[in-house]
């Protein structure tokens, strides 16, 4: 079955450099989350999109930006990267009316470094 | 606001035995999901049950278990004869669906070493 599929899967930037995270979901999926995971912490919500508009908003730096495009792929955009923004970042994706029945996805996630 | 705690940040036990991970949660709606998460080394997370908060029954699923209480407000997993491949960190989730999206809150995790 397709999975959540998330690229690049490594990335090194620079401080001050920009990066941008791929994410595409299942398909059908209507609903895009990202989760942001610092070394040894939990995951922590950043945003999501249902239907092509955000949704919801976690603790996201004003330096993030994201958006879910008409093919339902969205974009993880990061500006003037911060040696703490290195983190391994998730997408999630699933059906609005099947997220708590198992319908929630992972993908394999991006490690970003900052240097 | 929901909240889940993992009291146990790391445990380590020999291979074969059997070991319990916590947890305990929060929240003030009645209709809630939760979650147990393993995440490996290679950094993934890989789902493993969920239950809804109308479901108290118990489950087993080989060497996996699990004990849900909502009077204790607890969802523990139990590995039996613990394997070197179980080695991992562990996590427990909650979602509370909202019209806003549904995010995962996740507990602080508990590092679970298998030692041969």
């Amino acid at each position: 079955a397709a999975g959540v599929i998330q690229s690049p899967r490594h990335l090194i930037k620079e401080k001050r450099e920009t990066a941008t995270l791929k994410c595409y979901p299942i398909p059908r999926h209507d609903t895009v989350y990202w989760y942001q995971q610092g070394p040894g912490q939990d995951p922590q919500f950043l945003i999501s999109f249902y239907e092509k508009m955000q949704s919801d908003k976690g603790s996201i730096p004003d330096r993030f930006s994201a958006q879910q495009f008409s093919d339902y792929h969205s974009e993880l955009n990061m500006s003037s990267l911060e040696l703490g923004d290195s983190a391994l970042y998730f997408c999630a994706s699933s059906k609005k009316e099947t997220v708590g029945g198992g319908g929630y996805t992972f993908g394999s996630g991006t490690r970003l470094t900052v240097v | 606001a929901q909240k889940v705690t993992q009291a146990q940040t790391e445990i380590s036990v020999v291979e074969k035995e059997d070991v319990t991970l916590d947890c305990v949660y929060e929240t003030r709606d009645t209709t809630y999901y939760l979650f147990w998460y393993k995440q490996p080394p290679s950094g993934e997370l890989v789902f493993l049950i969920r239950r809804n908060s109308f479901d108290e029954q118990n489950e087993i699923s080989g060497r996996y278990s699990w004990n849900f209480q909502k009077s204790t407000s607890s969802f523990n997993f139990t590995i039996t004869a613990s394997q070197v491949v179980d080695s991992a960190v562990y996590f427990c989730a909650l979602i509370v669906l909202r019209t806003s999206g549904s995010r995962l809150t996740f507990g602080e995790g508990t590092q679970l070493t298998v030692n041969p």
